[in-house]
C-alpha cells in the first residue's frame, strides 16, 4: 500500500508561492493525486488534481515528476486566507485504495 | 444544491450508549464515503459505497462500528456500543463516480462526537 508523507507544518508570508510535496512510493503511472484544503470546523475541500506532468486550475499547480514518487502542490502568491491544512491523497485504481497523508499546516503571516 | 449534509453536527453521549451519525450525499452521487478524523491519526477512510453497495469497509475500526446505505439519498453510521476513543469528528463525503474512489469528493460540514 502507498504510504503518503507530508511535511507536517509549513510558514510563508503574503505574495509569496508556495510548495507543499507530498512522497508516495509505489504509485502506478494511473493512480491519481488529489490535494484538499481544510479549515478548522470545516470539511477538507477539493483544490486540484491530476496523474501526471503539470495540471494548472485557478487557484493551484500540481506537479508530478516521471519517477511518481512524490507530487508537489503550488500555490502562488498566498495571502492570509490560505493560512489552512492541506491534504495529499493517494487513490489506487488497482485495488480502490485511498490513502490520505497526515496533512500540511500552512500558516500565512502578514 | 445544499451539499452534502450531516446531522447530529455534535453529538454528546455517555460510554455505552448507541450513537447513529447520519448523512445526506450531494444529488445524483453515485459514490459515499465516511471518514473519521482525530489529532493523533489524521482522516481515515472507515468504509465507502458505490451505488449504494459497501465497497471497502477495511477501515471500519471494529464490529462496534456499522455502516448502511439504504438508497442513493441516505446513510448511517453506527457505533454500538460508543467509547471514548471514538471521539472523533466524522465526516461524510460524496463523490459522482460511479465506481471507484479517484473522483473528487465533495464533504460534509462533519459531526463532532463526543463519548464521555
Amino acid at each position: 500500500l502507498a504510504k503518503t508523507t507530508q511535511p507536517i507544518s509549513m510558514d510563508s508570508y503574503e505574495g509569496q508561492e508556495v510548495n507543499i510535496t507530498c512522497s508516495h512510493n509505489n504509485i502506478a503511472t494511473n493512480d491519481y493525486i488529489t490535494w484538499y484544503q481544510q479549515f478548522p470546523s470545516q470539511g477538507p475541500r477539493f483544490i486540484i488534481q491530476g496523474y501526471k506532468t503539470k495540471v494548472t486550475n485557478e487557484v493551484a499547480s500540481l506537479f508530478i515528476p516521471a519517477d511518481r514518487k512524490s507530487s508537489t502542490l503550488s500555490l502562488p502568491r498566498v495571502s492570509l486566507s490560505d493560512t489552512a491544512v492541506y491534504y495529499c491523497l493517494v487513490s489506487l485504481m488497482d485495488n480502490n485504495d485511498m490513502r490520505f497523508g497526515a496533512g500540511t499546516r500552512l500558516t500565512v503571516k502578514p | 444544491d445544499a451539499g452534502v449534509i450531516q446531522s447530529p453536527r455534535h453529538e454528546v453521549t455517555e460510554m455505552g450508549q448507541e450513537v447513529t451519525l447520519r448523512c445526506k450525499p450531494i444529488s445524483g452521487h453515485n459514490s459515499l464515503f465516511w471518514y473519521r478524523q482525530t489529532m493523533m491519526r489524521g482522516l481515515e477512510l472507515l468504509i465507502y459505497f458505490n451505488n449504494n453497495v459497501p465497497i471497502d469497509d477495511s477501515g471500519m475500526p471494529e464490529d462496534r462500528f456499522s455502516a448502511k446505505m439504504p438508497n442513493a439519498s441516505f446513510s448511517t453510521l453506527k457505533i454500538q456500543p460508543s467509547e471514548p476513543r471514538d471521539s472523533a469528528v466524522y465526516f461524510c463525503a460524496s463523490s459522482l463516480a460511479l465506481w471507484g474512489s479517484t473522483d473528487t469528493q465533495y464533504f460534509g460540514p462533519g459531526t463532532r462526537l463526543t463519548v464521555l
